[in-house]
């Protein structure tokens, strides 16, 4: 049960797009469609972006994607916003376990 | 409207145990499975494990098997983790999290979070 590996950081201007990939193995990440994202600010708790790979809960934008490909899980910002700064984690159900990505933090410039 | 309601902040010395509580409303409390999740100061976020409240039924992750014990009081809608023998390491911000309607979004969610409750292990 090892954490996801993320990027520790990305950054980018705004109105630009950014991408933070996941990676797991094909025994989470790889083996299931159920991987979601998380935007969490400064001392508040997580926030659903993205559920089973690509599918977005009511009220989060359209600018935010998800993808998988084999072992590795994608999260991309298009028209990235100053309110988009923030940590982003992956999390990913493993056979009746799960794990989070080690987390990314996203600075806008 | 679902709301999760944890316990206030706590401070154990290294040896000792703590108990959150979680108190959920807005929904059949039964119905949902609840996960605990923690984030130590300046850390990523770690999964702990799950409870089924209806059937008390628990899986834990292997790193704290042994040492959390989750349980509920469904009379009173409030989920519970424990956990013994803390160390300096276990300071941290605990979550309880509601998982997603298997129905409307995913059973593989984490759709509600309470609002976090830190517990300091210092001697």
């Amino acid at each position: 049960q090892s954490a996801l590996t993320q990027p520790r950081s990305v950054s980018g201007s705004p109105g630009q797009s950014v991408t933070i990939s996941c990676t797991g193995t094909s025994s989470d990440v790889g083996g299931y469609n159920y991987v979601s994202w998380y935007q969490q600010h400064p001392g508040k708790a997580p926030k659903l972006m993205i559920y089973d790979v690509s599918k977005r809960p009511s009220g989060v934008p359209d600018r935010f994607s998800g993808s998988k490909s084999g072992n590795t899980a994608s999260l991309t910002i298009s028209g990235l916003q100053a309110e988009d700064e923030a940590d982003y984690y992956c999390y990913s159900y493993a056979g009746n376990f799960y794990v989070f990505g080690t987390g990314t933090k996203v600075t806008v410039l | 409207q679902v709301q999760l309601v944890q316990s206030g902040a706590e401070v154990k010395k290294p040896g000792a145990s703590v108990k959150v509580s979680c108190k959920a409303s807005g929904y059949t409390f039964t119905g949902y499975y609840m996960h605990w999740v923690r984030q130590a100061p300046g850390q990523g976020l770690e999964w702990m494990g799950w409870i089924n409240p209806n059937s008390g039924g628990t899986n834990y992750a292997q790193k704290f098997q042994g040492r959390v014990t989750m349980t509920r009081d469904t009379s009173i809608s409030t989920a519970y983790m424990e956990l013994s023998r803390l160390r300096s390491d276990d300071t941290a911000v605990y979550y309880c999290a509601r998982v997603g309607d298997c129905s409307s979004t995913s059973c593989y969610i984490l759709d509600y979070w309470g609002q976090g409750t830190l517990v300091t292990v210092s001697s």
